[in-house]
């Protein structure tokens, strides 16, 4: 079965420090992708990172990363430098060989100034 | 380029009243299109997901239903409201196939049940 865990509720990081938000995967898919969406206060779904499963590289788009280590199924963002814009919601997805997506329960970060 | 809209905005309804939330994508032909909700501070929930005209998979039995009348358009409908359908509610599509291609969410409908 096709799942996404997200083990952190809330996390807090102080401004201009990074912070690491946990995602692990489950799927029997040979290839999939996995994604990283925020979603701030006004609910809107912001596309954040993608990574696909036979990339060699992490992903990586400006302040954000993604930690891919395909051995342990874990996908866990890193924002560099946080900022105040940056507290959210932060949900990480996966689309395997089929038309659905998985998504994590969801990380609430607060950058404290 | 490819865009979507969702509305309206916000809704408030009383129980027991239809309801008929709408989207609509720009710029891209057969997207799969989907309907999730989310409660407050809470995850999304997949409600219809649709990957052709006229073709509607549920993922939760419940009040609601979805049809999609044409290629670009999707709607959520319900004939009577519970206090238990107030959440936010968003669209969004996908291209129908290929594992690198995410989704793309409409700003969504927060709708409040009375």
């Amino acid at each position: 079965a096709q799942k996404i865990t997200q083990t952190q509720p809330g996390m807090f990081v102080q401004e201009k420090e990074a912070v690491t938000l946990d995602c692990t995967y489950d799927t029997s898919d040979p290839s999939y992708g996995l994604f990283w969406y925020k979603q701030p206060s006004s609910g809107e779904m912001i596309f954040l990172i993608y990574q696909g499963s036979y990339d060699q590289q992490n992903a990586t788009e400006g302040r954000y990363s993604l930690n891919f280590q395909k051995a342990r199924k874990s996908a866990n963002l890193v924002i560099s430098a946080s900022q105040l814009g940056d507290s959210a919601m932060y949900f990480c997805a996966m689309r395997g060989a089929g038309n659905q997506f998985y998504f994590g329960t969801g990380t609430s970060l607060t950058v404290i100034p | 380029s490819q865009t979507i809209h969702q509305w309206p905005a916000t809704l408030v309804q009383p129980v027991g009243s239809p309801l008929s939330l709408e989207c609509t994508v720009e710029g891209t032909s057969n997207p799969n299109l989907y309907w999730y909700r989310q409660a407050a501070g809470r995850g999304l929930q997949l409600l219809f997901y649709s990957v052709g005209i006229g073709q509607i998979s549920s993922e939760v039995p419940q009040n609601l239903s979805a049809s999609r009348p044409q290629d670009r358009q999707f709607i959520l409908s319900s004939k009577k409201l519970l206090l238990s359908d107030s959440g936010f509610y968003l669209c969004a599509w996908s291209a129908s196939f290929g594992i690198s291609r995410g989704y793309t969410f409409g700003s969504g409908t927060r709708l409040t049940v009375v």
